[in-house]
């Protein structure tokens, strides 16, 4: 299957720092990447989509001048958590949408970034 | 709109079978699908189907779907320890490039 890694898996900052978190789609394109926050013991929560070579779309109340997302190239995304505080910990997850034939649109996920801000 | 429903919490014997259920309400799925999520881990695709499916069994996973009720359950067989995880169903709209909906996941606990 599609492997999609992350980078870094979990970091630790201080307060008022900002983060970057790549996802990369190792074996195939993504034209389509999504990115996620996931609380303890909670579901997924969608943040944004990111499209190759436009602008990300944001979900209903996230703030995009928070969140930076780019993605440059076909394989790879970036999540930036600008001016870090300690409410943005989280587990951040991010998936790359395949298309394929007889199995529809599925997305393929990364193992996950853990943030932890002091 | 959109909604995926699951239960939270199942627990079983090791050796039992699992089932986990889930409903939906949007009637435009196209493909429905069920993810697993270690602790401190990303989703794994377990599995999925064709909304024109009635059953998909793959070694020790069975999905079964009625599409009338918008039900979608997965059986476990000869549930191990190491299925330990959550489970989350998802469904995959027929409008263009949008993500999966996903529904918030059953926690499965197994009892040696």
């Amino acid at each position: 299957g599609a492997v999609v890694s992350q980078h870094p898996s979990w970091v630790i900052c201080k307060s008022g720092t900002s983060v970057k978190i790549e996802c990369r789609s190792l074996d195939f394109q993504a034209t389509t990447m999504f990115w996620y926050r996931q609380f303890p013991k909670q579901s997924l929560m969608l943040m944004a989509t990111s499209n190759e070579g436009s602008k990300a779309t944001y979900e209903q109340g996230v703030e995009k001048d928070k969140f930076l997302i780019n993605h440059a190239s076909l394989t790879l995304s970036t999540l930036t958590v600008t001016s870090a505080h300690p409410e943005d910990s989280s587990f951040y997850i991010c998936s790359a949408r395949v298309v394929a034939s007889g199995r529809g649109d599925t997305q393929y996920f990364g193992p996950g970034t853990r943030l932890t801000v002091l | 709109g959109e909604d995926v429903e699951q239960s939270l919490f199942l627990s079983v014997r090791e050796g039992d079978s699992s089932v986990i259920n889930c409903t939906y309400t949007d009637s435009s799925s196209t493909y429905l699908y069920w993810y697993k999520q270690e602790p401190g881990a990303g989703l794994q695709l377990l599995t999925y189907i064709f909304s024109n499916m009635d059953m998909k069994q793959d070694q020790r996973l069975t999905v079964l779907l009625n599409k009338k009720d918008k039900h979608l359950s997965l059986r476990i067989a000869d549930t191990q320890t190491g299925d330990s995880a959550i489970y989350f169903c998802a469904e995959a709209l027929r409008r263009g490039n949008t993500p999966l909906v996903f529904g918030k996941g059953t926690r499965l606990s197994v009892i040696a």
